[in-house]
């Protein structure tokens, strides 16, 4: 078990391109998820996915993020025409959720995202 | 919909000492608690959670939370800190019975333990 990886730790971008982060969840993870935090706050909730499924989206996810989970494996998240207000912290946790079972989410280190 | 508030941003104390963090939560529905703490320059880890049973829960390194329905909260303690419980700690709820798992986050309560 390797854990939750995330590419890249850092991602300094100008305002107006589009970045892209992915996201490896544990393997045998059928549940991945998306946040995003700002200095000084706690995460807040972005997207999930149950296996390729994207099951929710949150309000905070404008029409110029998008996510995927093709396979059921890794996701991607994707920020198109960036803006200075979304330089955050994304994170990126899985967890294995069939009935009865630990619903404890393990996050990765997460992706800085800086736009200038 | 749900929120979750942590009071205290800062909580400094003497190494040795107790520590109380506390952590209300608003819900329509039950709840699943939880707290994450985040050491200095480290991802998000499970400290400990709250789902049924007896609401008194234990994490390995001697924090306990205890869940009391009536006052909607899930304070943090610790009879005794070290200096290595420096940290920002994050208080998490998501919906008990739906099977939406999404978490809530308060904004952090940043535990500064001192000599």
């Amino acid at each position: 078990d390797t854990g939750v990886s995330q590419d890249p730790r850092h991602k300094i971008t100008k305002r107006g391109q589009n970045v892209t982060f992915r996201c490896d969840p544990i393997s045998e993870h059928n549940r991945l998820y998306w946040y995003r935090q700002t200095l000084g706050q706690g995460p807040e909730f972005l997207t999930y996915f149950q296996n390729e499924a994207q099951l929710e989206k949150s309000r905070l996810l404008s029409d110029r993020f998008s996510a995927e989970r093709p396979k059921g494996s890794f996701s991607t998240l994707e920020i198109q025409r960036t803006e200075q207000g979304d330089s955050a912290m994304y994170l990126c946790a899985s967890s294995l959720d069939r009935a009865g079972k630990s619903y404890e989410q393990y996050f990765g280190p997460g992706t800085r995202l800086t736009v200038t | 919909a749900q929120s979750v508030t942590q009071l205290d941003s800062q909580v400094p104390v003497f190494e040795e000492a107790p520590v109380e963090l506390r952590c209300n939560y608003s819900s329509s529905v039950s709840v699943y608690l939880f707290w994450y703490v985040q050491y200095p320059n480290q991802g998000l880890q499970l400290l400990l959670k709250y789902l049924s049973g007896s609401t008194l829960v234990e994490s390995i390194n001697g924090f306990e939370a205890e869940f009391n329905k009536s006052q909607t909260s899930f304070h943090l303690r610790k009879p005794s800190v070290h200096i290595s419980d420096t940290a920002e700690y994050f208080c998490a709820v998501s919906e008990g019975d739906t099977g939406r798992r999404a978490l809530t986050f308060g904004s952090g309560t940043r535990l500064q333990v001192q000599p």
